[in-house]
C-alpha cells in the first residue's frame, strides 16, 4: 500500500512555542490529507481536512488559529500548533488520500506532542 | 448521535480462535464506505478491511471478515484463527459525503487481547 510518513515522531515543547508537524505522501501524490487527534485510549478526532493549493476545511470546535494547517504541494501538508499549551499534549496522526481512491485513506504513523 | 458505535471496550480471546468485534452506524447516505482499523501500542493506523454500501458480498482479506447487515446497519470484523499479534486496539470507521469531500468517522474501539 502507499507510505505516508511524518515528522517529527515525538516532541517536547515548553508551552508558549509552535510546533510543525509534516505529513508526506512519500509514493504517490495527495490532493485530500486529513488531520487527526487523539487523546490516550479515545478513538481518532478529525481535525482538518486539508486540500492542495486551497484553505483547509476546519472541524467544529477546532480553532483555525491555533492549528494552521498548510498543503502547498502535493506530498505535503503541514500543521502548526501555534503557542502550545499543555492540553495540547496528545498523539497526531495525518492520513492522505489518493485521487483515483477515493474508498480509502493512508495513515501516517503519528506524532506525539508534550507541552511541558 | 453517535454514528459509529463500539460497544465493547474490551475483549479476550484464546489463541487461535475465532472473534467477533462489533460495530454499528448510522447514516442517511445511500453512499458509504465502511473500515477496520488495527492499532498497535505503536500508535500506527493499520488498514485491514474494507466494505462498500453498494458492495453485495462481505469483504475478506485473509484472516479477516466483515459481516454486513445492511439493514441492521452492522459491521462486525470477524478474526479467524487469532494470534498473540492482533492483540491491539481496533476501530471501525465510516467514510460518509459527497465524493471529493468525504469525511471519515471513528468509533471508540475495542482493545483486544489474545491470550495463549
Amino acid at each position: 500500500g502507499a507510505v505516508v510518513s511524518q515528522h517529527p515522531s515525538r516532541v517536547i515543547c515548553k508551552s508558549g512555542t509552535s510546533v510543525k508537524i509534516e505529513c508526506r505522501s512519500l509514493d504517490f501524490q495527495a490532493t485530500t490529507m486529513f488531520w487527526y487527534r487523539q487523546f490516550p485510549k479515545q478513538s481518532l478526532m478529525l481535525m482538518a481536512t486539508s486540500n492542495e493549493g486551497s484553505k483547509a476545511t476546519y472541524e467544529q470546535g477546532v480553532e483555525k488559529d491555533k492549528f494552521l494547517i498548510n498543503h502547498a504541494s502535493l506530498t505535503l501538508s503541514t500543521l502548526t500548533v501555534t503557542s502550545a499549551h499543555p492540553e495540547d499534549s496528545s498523539f497526531y496522526i495525518c492520513s492522505a488520500r489518493e485521487p483515483h481512491r477515493q474508498e480509502t485513506q493512508y495513515f501516517g504513523p503519528g506524532t506525539r506532542l508534550l507541552v511541558l | 448521535a453517535q454514528k459509529i458505535t463500539q460497544t465493547q471496550p474490551g475483549m479476550f480471546v484464546q489463541e487461535k480462535e475465532a472473534v467477533t468485534l462489533d460495530c454499528t452506524y448510522d447514516t442517511s447516505d445511500p453512499s458509504y464506505g465502511l473500515f477496520w482499523y488495527k492499532q498497535p501500542s505503536s500508535g500506527e493506523m493499520i488498514f485491514l478491511i474494507y466494505q462498500g454500501s453498494y458492495d453485495q458480498q462481505n469483504a475478506t482479506e485473509g484472516r479477516y471478515s466483515l459481516n454486513f447487515q445492511k439493514a441492521r446497519k452492522s459491521a462486525n470484523l470477524v478474526i479467524s484463527a487469532s494470534q498473540l499479534g492482533d492483540s491491539a486496539m481496533y476501530f471501525c470507521a465510516m467514510r460518509e459525503g459527497p465524493s471529493g469531500t468525504y469525511k471519515y468517522i471513528f468509533g471508540t474501539g475495542t482493545r483486544l487481547k489474545v491470550l495463549a
